[in-house]
């Protein structure tokens, strides 16, 4: 079972524009809620995460905004750039246990030049 | 470099075989997680060390895998028999108890034919 819902599947945007990338999840002990960017053949890199304290957390041109009472998160990017061409990740942890991550299946993002 | 380090990146081997990678953590980090990951799909979770115990263990990591974090430094995984569905990108990464923030290696990309 899914532990962490992520849509859509593909994003294809033009340069400039604001892809929107969604997640949802189910476990209400999830504490942590990082997204990461993969190139291929790369490991995951850590974007920016955010813990259901605050509703909104801003880091350059990446934006999370989190809603807790419909378990939901989403990552912004402002002014896409064709670098920003990657796979991108939402994931969610516990601090219970091992704190392991639980992904979603990602999202194939292409910025248009 | 200060990253996580995986070795080797890459590694083709025939069914059957024995196969083991080596993962260097961060080096203040006493975390250290193996995930793997299928092609179009997000990481999953394997197994968890903290210091040099083996604390959790997912069920996909079948009887065929080992791990190991003999002095809580780098650590090991090891696939016996190796059989073709375990064609996959294996990831390590840490993370140190003060903070959640856990940090990927470039993976072990693992090809059986």
């Amino acid at each position: 079972q899914q532990q962490v819902k992520q849509s859509p599947q593909s994003l294809i945007v033009q340069k400039g524009g604001i892809p929107i990338i969604n997640c949802a999840y189910e476990n209400t002990a999830f504490d942590y809620f990082p997204w990461y960017q993969q190139f291929p053949g790369k490991g995951p890199a850590l974007l920016i995460a955010i813990r259901p304290d605050v509703s909104e957390k801003k880091e350059g041109r990446f934006t999370i905004s989190f809603n807790k009472s419909a378990k939901q998160f989403s990552l912004h990017i402002m002014d896409s750039q064709p670098g920003d061409s990657a796979t991108y990740f939402c994931a969610a942890s516990s601090a219970t246990g091992a704190n392991n991550l639980f992904f979603g299946t990602g999202t194939r993002l292409t910025v248009i030049p | 470099d200060t990253g996580v380090s995986q070795d080797p990146r890459h590694k083709i081997t025939k069914r059957g075989q024995n196969v083991t990678f080596r993962c260097d953590p961060i080096s203040e980090h006493n975390r250290l997680y193996w995930y793997r990951q299928t092609l179009g799909q997000g990481p999953e979770f394997l197994t968890y060390f903290q210091n040099e115990a083996q604390l959790e263990k997912s069920r996909l990591l079948s009887d065929r895998f080992s791990a190991e974090r003999p002095k809580g430094s780098f650590s090991t995984l090891e696939i016996q028999r190796t059989e073709q569905g375990d064609s996959a990108m294996y990831l390590c990464a840490s993370s140190s108890e003060m903070n959640t923030e856990a940090f990927f290696g470039q993976g072990t990309r693992l090809t059986v034919v």
